[in-house]
């Protein structure tokens, strides 16, 4: 069954450090967003994406934030400069067009923050 | 989207039915009802959703009271793997661009 997969499965960083996390959505989706999980907290939305623009983003995603679907097949969360209130689980998801009520997540990057 | 209401936790003895309920009052006509589940540190996972029918699928069934305003969702036989976070989600259907939000779930214990 084909599935959501991300890389890294654990970053770690240095504040002040860029990062780029990668995700490579189910082949035929169109839809894709990225959510967030600090540690005991909830899932939280970031940004939703088609069409090779962003359809909505959350206030977490500010101008540090970025996404990019830069070949066709991945799809990348930037942060520019990370800081410690950044470590969290990130998780990648993609809808299709056929059943856009479903959205299929990833494993998740850890990001850890020093 | 409408708020949802879940209890923090349960238990359920391996093997019998997990019934786990969840109250949306506010709930609007066009909006659905989702359930996903998170299996601890894993993304979240889809399992069923509906209007105001009952649905079942391979992994569980979906009641959803007449008036709308409560559902639960039911594991027949539930697993040691069933063990997880479990979300009931309100939202607008059909549209992919739509976001999920996630409130703090019913984290169910399934014991052996």
């Amino acid at each position: 069954e084909p599935e959501v997969t991300q890389t890294p499965s654990h970053q770690v960083t240095q504040m002040g450090q860029e990062v780029i996390l990668r995700c490579v959505p189910i082949s035929n989706h169109l839809y894709f967003y990225w959510y967030r999980q600090i540690l005991g907290q909830k899932v939280e939305f970031l940004v939703s994406f088609y069409n090779n623009e962003i359809s909505e983003k959350s206030e977490i995603f500010d101008d540090q934030f970025s996404v990019e679907r830069p070949d066709g097949s991945n799809f990348t969360l930037k942060i520019r400069s990370t800081k410690l209130e950044d470590s969290a689980m990130y998780f990648c998801a993609s809808t299709s067009f056929r059943s856009p009520d479903t959205q299929y997540f990833g494993p998740g990057t850890r990001l850890t923050v020093l | 989207d409408a708020k949802t209401t879940q209890p923090p936790s349960m238990d359920c003895a391996e093997g019998r039915a997990a019934n786990l309920p969840c109250n949306h009052s506010t709930i609007s006509g066009n909006e659905y009802v989702y359930w996903y589940r998170q299996i601890h540190s894993q993304g979240p996972q889809y399992i069923i959703h509906g209007l105001k029918n009952n649905e079942t699928n391979e992994m569980a069934s979906l009641i959803i009271t007449e008036d709308r305003k409560s559902s639960t969702l039911i594991l027949p036989h539930a697993t040691l793997r069933d063990t997880a976070v479990y979300y009931c989600i309100v939202r607008v259907a059909g549209g992919a661009t739509n976001k999920l939000i996630f409130g703090t779930g019913t984290l169910l214990a399934v014991q052996p």
